[in-house]
């Protein structure tokens, strides 16, 4: 089993719906937990950071942790076809600080 | 701003052959990563640096060596490259407090 689960997709919706994208983790020490967007043959860029437990909101974004039932979520409200791309949760513990990444999952906006 | 800087952008090999993917960052930041990427499998790390002039293996790190030249620059070489390194690689780096990454635009090398 993988430290970081994540389904793949693809998900579909129709522009302006919530998005929930959604990882579980099974290691206790990650403190960090983070959302990147990778668009087509490009490298991932972070959208969004959090340490610890707690909501974070940017925008149309909306991280969330769950720290006790080791899950994490990003929501994307009024969703736009620009935000077809394929999203992947990252966590690190304190001390390495290095990221460990879900799967991805592909998420399709249609007009 | 350059940020994380790959080359080559693609690549293909003959299987046996050797190459070294190159990758530069103008953010001075301590610690560097190489991942590769496949489908269904993620971004899954092959070695890092923590900091200039130390490495260490990741997670997939077999037929890999690594390079760390000075602060900039991260090198990932492939002595005998394998149909199974056919992938894509990404280089990245974070400063060594929260894992804040940032990548490069990725290498895509078929092995044939």
């Amino acid at each position: 089993q993988k430290e970081v689960e994540q389904d793949p997709g693809p998900l579909s919706v129709p522009e302006g719906a919530i998005v929930s994208l959604n990882c579980t983790y099974s290691n206790s020490a990650f403190q960090y937990f983070m959302w990147y967007r990778q668009y087509s043959r490009k490298g991932p860029e972070l959208l969004m950071y959090t340490y610890s437990s707690g909501n974070k909101e940017d925008g149309r974004f909306t991280a969330q942790v769950d720290k006790s039932s080791k899950y994490i979520s990003l929501f994307i409200r009024d969703s736009q076809p620009s935000d077809s791309a394929t999203y992947l949760c990252a966590m690190s513990a304190g001390g390495s600080y290095i990221p460990t990444f879900g799967r991805g999952t592909s998420l399709i906006v249609h007009p | 701003n350059a940020g994380v800087t790959q080359t080559p952008k693609f690549q293909v090999l003959k299987t046996g052959q050797s190459m070294t993917l190159q990758c530069a960052q103008d953010m001075n930041h301590n610690s560097m990563y190489w991942y590769r990427q496949d489908p269904g499998m993620g971004l899954r790390l092959i070695y890092y640096s923590a900091s200039e002039g130390t490495t260490d293996k990741g997670e997939v790190p077999n037929g890999y060596n690594v390079s760390r030249l000075n602060k900039r620059e991260f090198s990932l070489r492939l002595e005998s490259a394998a149909p199974s390194q056919t992938s894509v690689y990404f280089c990245a780096s974070s400063d060594r407090g929260p894992a804040e990454a940032f990548f490069g635009q990725g290498t895509r090398l078929t092995v044939v």
